[in-house]
């Protein structure tokens, strides 16, 4: 079965301090792996795509990597800020036929001032 | 203005009501869905459209259908509201290309 799974669960640090979030998945015929940022209440917004030839890819304090041996992505955040504080959600799209996206349940990071 | 727009933003209604929930794009975009979400699950796909002519069930569409008016719009109604359709409700966009979604700022729906 096609899974995504994400930890921890939930995580606070204190602002300016760094943290990586974890993403496992099970998902075949693998295509591409994002890392959505979604406010409380709000959409989800894109962070990075990276695709089975790529192993880490940046967007400003956000570094993701990809190990597509092991099947495994993490999401490092640099000099956390409080703006920072939201759910982080890892998803796999499936290469096929068929528009499949698996999406992980997200990681929960609260930023302490 | 948002790129994506849903209406209405929150909604309050009693089981065995009608709703529909609107969404409209500005981006251009041919592919659209809409997709729930409940507290501690990841986002689940209940229909989507690759074009106007076009409309796929996703992984949860019992309950629900779509209208896809124009290139635009689509919207999602629930012909028969129940409580565990209580959920935060999303459209969102795609290019044909590029598969990076974009999302509307969701919908609040509570059925009581």
């Amino acid at each position: 079965k096609n899974q995504v799974e994400q930890s921890p669960q939930s995580l606070i640090i204190l602002e300016g301090k760094n943290c990586t979030l974890q993403c496992n998945y099970t998902v075949s015929p693998f295509s591409n792996l994002r890392w959505y940022k979604q406010d409380t209440g709000r959409g989800p917004v894109s962070l990075t795509i990276m695709t089975f030839s790529e192993n880490t890819k940046s967007n400003g304090r956000y570094t993701a990597t990809l190990d597509a041996d092991t099947k495994q992505s993490s999401l490092h955040i640099t000099a956390s800020q409080l703006s920072d504080s939201a759910s982080y959600i890892c998803v796999v799209s499936a290469r096929g036929s068929n528009y499949q996206l698996i999406w992980g349940a997200g990681t929960k990071l609260i930023i302490k001032p | 203005d948002a790129d994506v727009t849903q209406t209405p933003r929150n909604r309050i209604t009693k089981t065995g009501k009608r709703i529909m929930l609107e969404c409209s794009q500005t981006k251009g975009h041919d592919r659209m869905y809409w997709y729930r979400q409940d507290p501690g699950l990841g986002l689940q796909l209940i229909y989507y459209s690759f074009d106007v002519k076009d409309i796929n069930k996703g992984e949860i569409s019992d309950g629900y259908s779509v209208s896809r008016q124009a290139q635009a719009k689509f919207s999602l109604s629930l012909e028969s509201a129940i409580p565990n359709q209580t959920a935060l409700y999303f459209c969102a966009t795609s290019g044909t290309n590029t598969g990076e979604l974009f999302f509307g700022e969701g919908s609040r729906l509570t059925v009581l």
